[in-house]
């Protein structure tokens, strides 16, 4: 079965420089999700959106936009990277009203 | 507001023994959701188990098995017989529903340790 697809899946960025990560949602999944998982660290939530609305905002940083496209991917850009925003990056997707979201296997971005 | 608590920052336990880890839940919605995840050092999420909160029967899937109890907000979750390969973060998490389904959130997570 399809599965929620991230790329890159290894990214590595210099300070102050721009990274952009792309997820592909489980077919015909309206909703997707960011999550941002530091060292050690739970994942917490970063945004979602809603057929390509934003419908949530969590504890996402201003230097971060993410949107969601017409075929349902969703892009997460990240400017002025920072030596903290080193962290596992994961996208989940859902059909909206059911219980049960489907995380990809995570974009680790490592800034130095 | 929804809080997930994993009181057990790290555990270790010699193979083959059966082991517990807790999970006490807060949430003020009548209707949510419970999770397990596990992540292993490859670093994915593994989606483990989901109960809603009408359902408390305890579930059992080969080695693992949940005990949801509303009572006392607990969603705990035991595997017996444990294997090498059982190594991993378990993460338990909650989400509400508020019309549809609401994002997930984490507890702090448990690292599980199995000694051969």
């Amino acid at each position: 079965a399809a599965g929620v697809i991230q790329s890159p899946r290894h990214l590595i960025k210099e300070k102050r420089e721009t990274a952009t990560l792309k997820c592909y949602p489980i077919p015909r999944h309206d909703t997707v999700y960011w999550y941002q998982q530091g060292p050690g660290q739970d994942p917490q939530f970063l945004i979602s959106f809603y057929e390509k609305m934003q419908s949530d905002k969590g504890s996402i940083p201003d230097r971060f936009s993410a949107q969601q496209f017409s075929d349902y991917h969703s892009e997460l850009n990240m400017s002025s990277l920072e030596l903290g925003d080193s962290a596992l990056y994961f996208c989940a997707s859902s059909l909206r009203g059911l219980s049960e979201a489907f995380f990809g296997q995570g974009t680790r971005l490592t800034v130095v | 507001a929804q809080k997930v608590t994993q009181a057990q920052t790290e555990i270790s336990v010699v193979e083959k023994e059966d082991v517990t880890l807790d999970c006490v839940y807060e949430t003020r919605d009548t209707t949510y959701y419970l999770f397990w995840y596990k992540q292993p050092p490859s670093g994915e999420l593994v989606f483990l188990i989901r109960r809603n909160s009408f359902d408390e029967q305890n579930e059992i899937s080969g080695r693992y098995s949940w005990n949801f109890q509303k009572s006392t907000s607990s969603f705990n979750f035991t595997i017996t017989a444990s294997q090498v390969v059982d190594s991993a973060v378990y993460f338990c998490a909650l989400s509400e529903e508020r019309g549809s389904w609401d994002k997930i959130i984490f507890g702090k997570g448990t690292r599980l340790h199995i000694l051969p």
